[in-house]
């Protein structure tokens, strides 16, 4: 069965505190995604990696950094978490290429900064 | 402009009536489109996807592409209470970004 795998369910963390949120995904997958999902805003890009050591920025990458140093694992960083980061972050994973291929979704984080 | 709009709802129809369910994207570089339904507090999963202009369909499901017009569709027919979800419009643009809109609250009403 494949696995995308989110390192922790709920978090809760301390205004300028740094925040690894980690994902790994068994499927050998080139893409990998992480999003974030407030109330009526839907899923929101934050970064994507089509390669190992390759990141592009989504549409609202201020606050975060990301880090892919091997294919399965693809790390959200919060260099200093702020309130308004509070939210529901979603990791994903596809293969590459292809057009018609599926995301696959891990059971997402909900993180807290109070 | 949001690269990809829904309307967020909450749209109600009654169980056997046909939910219709839109969505529109300003890159007409767009390669594919997908309709993920998310119940609440879980992740989202793949209803349907669709790259060719036209109908698409799959059991209760139809998917429809107008590429001239950027619209994309998902029609659910006879309805039912399981279908109550929020639907979620993604799109792949180009360098494999994937997009979603805001996503659409839908109710079944029995």
């Amino acid at each position: 069965d494949v696995k995308v795998t989110q390192s922790s369910r709920y978090l809760v963390k301390r205004t300028g505190e740094k925040v690894f949120l980690e994902c790994v995904q068994d499927m050998d997958h080139e893409n990998m995604f992480w999003y974030r999902q407030d109330p009526g805003l839907g899923l929101r890009l934050i970064y994507f990696s089509y390669d190992v050591k390759m990141k592009e920025k989504g549409d609202i990458p201020e606050g975060y950094s990301v880090s892919r140093e091997k294919k399965e694992r693809f790390s959200l960083i919060l260099e200093s978490a702020s309130t308004n980061q509070t939210s529901m972050y979603l990791c994903a994973s596809k293969t590459g290429g292809a057009t018609n291929e599926k995301l696959f979704f891990g059971s997402g984080t909900q993180l807290s900064v109070l | 402009q949001k690269e990809v709009e829904q309307n967020s709802g909450p749209l109600s129809v009654p169980e056997g009536a046909i939910a219709s369910l839109n969505c529109t994207y300003s890159d007409r570089g767009s390669q594919s489109f997908f309709w993920y339904r998310q119940y609440s507090g879980k992740s989202p999963e793949l209803i349907m996807f669709i790259y060719s202009n036209g109908d698409k369909e799959d059991g209760r499901f139809t998917a429809q592409l107008n590429k001239a017009s950027q619209y994309v569709s998902l029609l659910i027919r006879d309805s039912q209470p399981s279908d109550s979800a929020t639907y979620l419009c993604a799109s792949l643009m180009r360098a494999q970004k994937l997009v979603f809109g805001q996503g659409t609250r839908l109710t079944i009403n029995p």
